[in-house]
């Protein structure tokens, strides 16, 4: 199946600076890539929508400028997270479709803390 | 907007017992996806159902879609501790790409 890599793990931050989580598809072409949130003992939210080349679709209520997504290559996509504070405090979590486009391959996400 | 909720939130049995997870949409669905996200971890695909009314199994688990396509449910018979996790049915409405996943439900399993 698709493999889906993300960086880093975890991360602790201090409240006001900024943290980028990367995903990277290693073996096949993510055209793709949904950015979910979740708390602890909650569901996934999805956060946007991004395509390579393109500007990420945001979801309501998700500051596009609070939460800046990169995806230009087929491989790569970024989250950065921009003057964090300790309420972005979540679980971050990658995924995409791979080629087939139908079920979604995850990243193992990403625990962000901000202090 | 599209809201998929799941019953119970939780639930906990003893290894042996059956469990089910219920799934509802408020809008009809092209088609469901449930995936299980063990603790710490991330959602691994398990299923997807597409016809109305489709029954699929998978070893002790059964999965069911709704004759009007806006609910789901998922059965493990005789559960054993390894079926510890939270289940997520995950729906798409029309030829939308993304996936609006439910409330969740989270099993504890006992010996």
């Amino acid at each position: 199946g698709a493999v889906v890599s993300q960086h880093p793990s975890w991360v602790i931050c201090k409240s006001g600076t900024s943290v980028k989580i990367e995903c990277r598809s290693l073996d096949f072409q993510a055209t793709t890539m949904f950015w979910y949130r979740q708390f602890p003992k909650q569901s996934l939210m999805l956060m946007a929508t991004s395509n390579e080349g393109s500007k990420a679709t945001y979801e309501q209520g998700v500051e596009k400028d609070k939460f800046l997504i990169n995806h230009a290559s087929l491989t790569l996509s970024t989250l950065t997270v921009t003057s964090a504070h300790p309420e972005d405090s979540s679980f971050y979590i990658c995924s995409s479709t791979g080629e087939a486009n139908e079920k979604l391959f995850f990243g193992s996400g990403t625990q962000l803390s901000v202090l | 907007g599209q809201q998929v909720m799941q019953i119970p939130q939780y639930q906990h049995v003893q290894e042996g017992e059956d469990f089910t997870t219920y799934c509802n949409s408020s809008t009809t669905l092209s088609n469901i996806q449930w995936y299980k996200q063990r603790p710490g971890g991330h959602p691994v695909f398990l299923i997807q159902l597409v016809k109305s009314g489709e029954v699929k199994k998978q070893k002790r688990l059964t999965f069911q879609f709704g004759e009007a396509k806006k609910n789901s449910s998922l059965h493990i018979t005789a559960t054993q501790t390894t079926d510890v996790g939270t289940y997520f049915c995950a729906g798409r409405v029309g030829t939308a790409s993304k996936l609006t996943f439910g409330t969740g439900t989270r099993l504890q399993v006992t010996l």
